[in-house]
């Protein structure tokens, strides 16, 4: 099975930064990624989808890139509302494994 | 509007098996995809299985041998059952509306304790 690997497990930063994390897959999964964000007492939600693609409603400073083993969630100019945890999922072609978790901070 | 909505019972004794039902809303089981999801209390998220469009389910290969997807159409409500169950298996439990190309809804999740 394709393990997904996240880096860091954590991360603290000021408003206004710029913030990335990271998705390695074990192998390749083409650009059949997502990536949800899970506030602490919520359900995760959606914010981009095959890799590169911002869901429905998620603001522009949140961008996805990559393909193939590497991935990488950037949030330009970071808000106090984007503390919370962030999943790397791999999409399409099960088992749709899920990464440990990046958690985001706010300094 | 799209809802998915969890139910099921809150406690569970050890090497009993978890029945729990999402209850869907605004869209059709023919139509889309129904993953589960579990999360262990200060964990990630763990993918347990799906229930296609057409039927035919996939299942995590760390649960398969535990595990049971099915639904009822008419009803608009997807069942997992789960035997044997352990207290590693306390756990807060999603349905979550699955298109292949991500989760693009949830369930507000159903708690379950695995204890005598």
């Amino acid at each position: 099975n394709i393990v997904m690997t996240q880096s860091p497990k954590s991360i603290s930063i000021s408003v206004g930064d710029r913030v990335t994390m990271n998705c390695k897959a074990s192998q390749s999964v083409y650009n059949n990624l997502a990536w949800y964000q899970q506030k602490p007492g919520q359900s995760p939600k959606l914010l981009i989808y095959y890799a590169s693609n911002r869901y429905n409603g998620v603001p522009d400073r949140f961008t996805g890139s990559g393909y193939g083993t590497d991935f990488t969630l950037t949030i330009n100019s970071v808000q106090a509302e984007d503390a919370a945890f962030y999943y790397c999922q791999r999409i399409y072609n099960s088992p749709n494994t899920f990464g440990a978790g990046t958690k985001l901070e706010l300094k | 509007q799209v809802q998915l909505k969890e139910s099921g019972p809150g406690l569970v004794q050890p090497s009993q098996t978890l029945s729990l039902t999402c209850t869907v809303s605004g869209f059709s089981l023919t139509s889309y995809h129904v993953s589960w999801v579990r999360q262990p209390p200060g964990k990630g998220l763990e993918w347990m299985g799906v229930i296609w469009t057409g039927g035919s389910t996939a299942y995590n290969s760390l649960l398969k041998s535990r595990l049971s997807i099915s639904r009822d159409i008419s009803k608009s409500q997807v069942f997992l059952k789960m035997n044997s169950l352990q207290t590693e298996d306390t756990a807060t439990y999603y349905c979550a509306r699955d298109n292949n190309w991500g989760m693009d809804a949830w369930g507000q999740g159903a708690s379950v304790t695995v204890s005598s």
